[in-house]
């Protein structure tokens, strides 16, 4: 089964750090671009961040960019294999749940057709 | 950055009727646009690639058309499980989603 597992979410103070996971299982994660997009409570979908499917290309919002840096472990073991976003110098807009998603392709030129469940963050004092 | 920008932003529907929804990019994506769903607490899921292929699993009811700038997704006969919103996105580009529709009971 395809599988998308976020972790790491959480109430945060602002200006301070926190890093994001997602677990991936049921499909060749080398092959494939991955994503992170955010909803903020009430709201749309924003895409954060996008990494290739080996790692050498990465792409970022504006509203991100020089804060967030999307990562990826591409492990022979399988059941390592996963998704990071390293968000720093958090602010109070950045409070949204945050998915994962899968590319159809190995780039950003590419729907995204399987999602985690999401994970929260909060970014206040 | 290319803007997406959906109408109406809210569509109220009685169950069986055709919705038709419209999405507008703000320069060309050539057909580089999908279509997802999205109901109150759960994650989106893609109906539509490409702009007009079906997702694996997605009813036929549900149909997308258009290039260019211009993209309409189709609901030929509302179900009670459609209700819900539904967002475009164009990957010609980085990726970019349009604001959503909110598809509700008339």
């Amino acid at each position: 089964e395809v599988q998308l597992v976020e972790s790491g979410g959480g109430l945060v103070q602002p200006g301070r750090s926190l890093r994001l996971s997602c677990k991936v299982s049921g499909f060749t994660f080398d092959d494939y671009a991955m994503h992170w997009v955010r909803q903020a409570p009430g709201k749309g979908l924003e895409w954060v961040a996008g990494i290739s499917w080996n790692g050498e290309s990465r792409g970022y919002a504006d509203s991100v960019k020089g804060r967030f840096t999307i990562s990826r472990d591409n492990a022979k073991d399988y059941a390592k294999n996963s998704l990071y976003l390293q968000m720093n110098s958090l602010r109070h807009e950045d409070t949204a749940w945050y998915y994962c998603a899968k590319g159809t392709t190995g780039w950003y030129r590419g729907a995204f057709d399987i999602w985690g469940q999401g994970t929260m963050l909060t970014v206040s004092s | 950055e290319i803007v997406m920008t959906q109408s109406p932003v809210i569509l109220s529907v009685s169950p069986g009727e055709r919705a038709t929804l419209s999405c507008r990019a703000s320069q060309s994506v050539s057909s580089n646009l999908a279509w997802y769903q999205q109901k109150v607490g759960q994650a989106p899921r893609l109906l539509i690639y490409g702009a007009s292929t079906r997702a694996s699993g997605i009813p036929a009811r549900f149909s997308g058309s258009g290039s260019g700038t211009e993209f309409t997704l189709t609901i030929s006969s509302l179900q009670s499980e459609d209700f819900a919103v539904y967002y475009c996105q164009q990957y010609d580009n980085w990726p970019r989603f349009g604001q959503g529709t909110k598809v509700e009971i008339k």
